[in-house]
């Protein structure tokens, strides 16, 4: 099976305060997905990576930042966290027949 | 650019009313459809990928269909325990990433 774990499943941080949310997969993927989740907005590409240290920008990339230094890990950054940055986020890892998902990180930012 | 719509927002269904979830696209090059389960707090379960028009797909009360400009989820007898929101996403062009419809909540009471 394959697993997708993300490092915490609830943070609150203040505003300004830089925030790391990271992502590990464990079935040699290449490519991996940073989405936000957000009521009526659905979910929107943040960033992707397709290897080691490759990444691309997605639809809302603005505020963050992410790194890819091993295959198994990419971290999403949020270099000053504001407010509007309060949202559900989701990482994914790519397989041939579609995306696995992580658990998801509920960050408040207050 | 490409769009993915679905509907209804909302169903709500009693035991056993067998009924359908609706996803809308318009996309240049579709590569593949995709539906997800995600249960509230949690991240999207992977449930099928359907990749050409009249491809079908099925597990346990849940059958997938594919058209050229759309999809349907059936639901055949659903138990309360298939409350959940359903979300429809495609890929398309040469790209990696899954553009998401904003899901269908369903909930199925006893």
């Amino acid at each position: 099976d394959v697993k997708v774990t993300q490092s915490s499943r609830y943070l609150v941080k203040r505003t300004g305060e830089k925030v790391f949310l990271e992502c590990v997969q464990d079935m040699d993927h290449e490519n991996m997905f940073w989405y936000r989740q957000d009521p009526g907005l659905g979910l929107r590409l943040i960033y992707f990576s397709y290897d080691v240290k490759m990444k691309e920008k997605g639809d809302i990339p603005e505020g963050y930042s992410v790194s890819r230094e091993k295959k198994e890990r990419f971290s999403l950054i949020l270099e000053s966290a504001s407010t509007n940055q309060t949202s559900m986020y989701l990482c994914a890892s790519r397989i041939r027949d579609g995306q696995f998902f992580g658990p998801g990180t509920r960050l408040t930012v207050l | 650019e490409d769009q993915v719509t679905q509907s209804p927002e909302a169903l709500r269904l009693q035991e056993g009313e067998s009924s359908s979830l609706n996803c809308s696209y318009t996309v240049s090059g579709l590569r593949g459809l995709f539906w997800y389960r995600q249960d509230p707090g949690k991240g999207p379960e992977f449930l099928f990928t359907l990749y050409s028009a009249g491809e079908e797909k099925e597990k346990e009360r849940l059958k997938a269909t594919l058209t050229k400009k759309e999809s349907f989820l059936h639901i055949t007898a659903p138990k309360p325990e298939d409350s959940a929101t359903y979300l429809c996403a495609v890929q398309a062009g040469s790209g990696y990433a899954l553009n998401f419809g904003k899901g269908t909540s369903l909930l199925v009471t006893p």
